[in-house]
């Protein structure tokens, strides 16, 4: 079983529409949770952290089920600049990063 | 600035051929790794390295060597490249380990015929 899974998705959705995706993780001992945000080909660049109380930056907010073993994004008033894909991160003590397929999202004007 | 830098960008070579994907990090970090990304596979862990001299296998190490002579470099090697390694690489650094931000280089493709 993957350590991470995702839905792939296209998710396609217009311009100032709010889009979430989850991501479910195995490990029920894992201790850290990361969002990235993925360009084209281009290196994984870290989108946010995820706490257990959840958090918000700006559009974004992210929020960890330990119980059913998933985390969230959420992403309000979505921009065309929003499109990438969006990859999820677990860890536990392996010193690993355990990383999801990635779910692809695409802003319509 | 920092970063991490990796080279070549792009790399074409034939089966059999060694070569070495070089990593240099220069923010001081203690931890490096090294990933491949294949479609629908996702990013997938080669090697990790904690410190100088410390390495570890990934979830995919078979066909790669690293090493970690000094803290800032952590080169990746193919003794004996094989098509199935035809992939898109990344190195990354964090400061200590698993429970902080992973910073990347700009990635390698790698197609080995």
């Amino acid at each position: 079983r993957k350590e991470v899974e995702q839905d792939p998705g296209p998710f396609n959705v217009p311009e100032g529409a709010t889009v979430a995706f989850n991501c479910t993780y195995s490990n029920s001992a894992s201790q850290s949770f990361f969002w990235y945000r993925q360009d084209c080909r281009k290196e994984p660049k870290l989108l946010m952290s995820v706490y257990s109380s959840g958090n918000e930056d700006g559009r974004f907010t992210a929020q960890l089920n330990r119980a059913s073993q998933y985390i969230s994004l959420l992403i309000r008033d979505s921009k065309l600049s929003d499109s990438a894909t969006y990859l999820c991160v677990s860890t536990h003590g392996g010193n690993q990063f355990y990383f999801g397929t990635g779910t692809s999202l695409t802003v319509i004007p | 600035e920092a970063q991490v830098t990796q080279n070549p960008r792009y790399l074409i070579t034939v089966t059999g051929k060694k070569l070495t994907v070089t990593c240099s990090q220069n923010m001081n970090h203690e931890y490096m790794s090294w990933y491949r990304q294949d479609p629908g596979l996702g990013l997938r862990q080669i090697y990790y390295s904690m410190n100088v001299e410390v390495t570890d296998k990934g979830d995919v190490p078979e066909g790669y060597k690293v090493s970690r002579k000094e803290k800032r470099n952590f080169p990746l090697i193919l003794e004996s490249p094989s098509p199935n390694q035809t992939s898109l690489y990344f190195c990354a650094s964090s400061l200590q380990g698993t429970g902080e931000k992973l910073f990347f280089g700009s990635g390698t493709q790698l197609s080995v015929l």
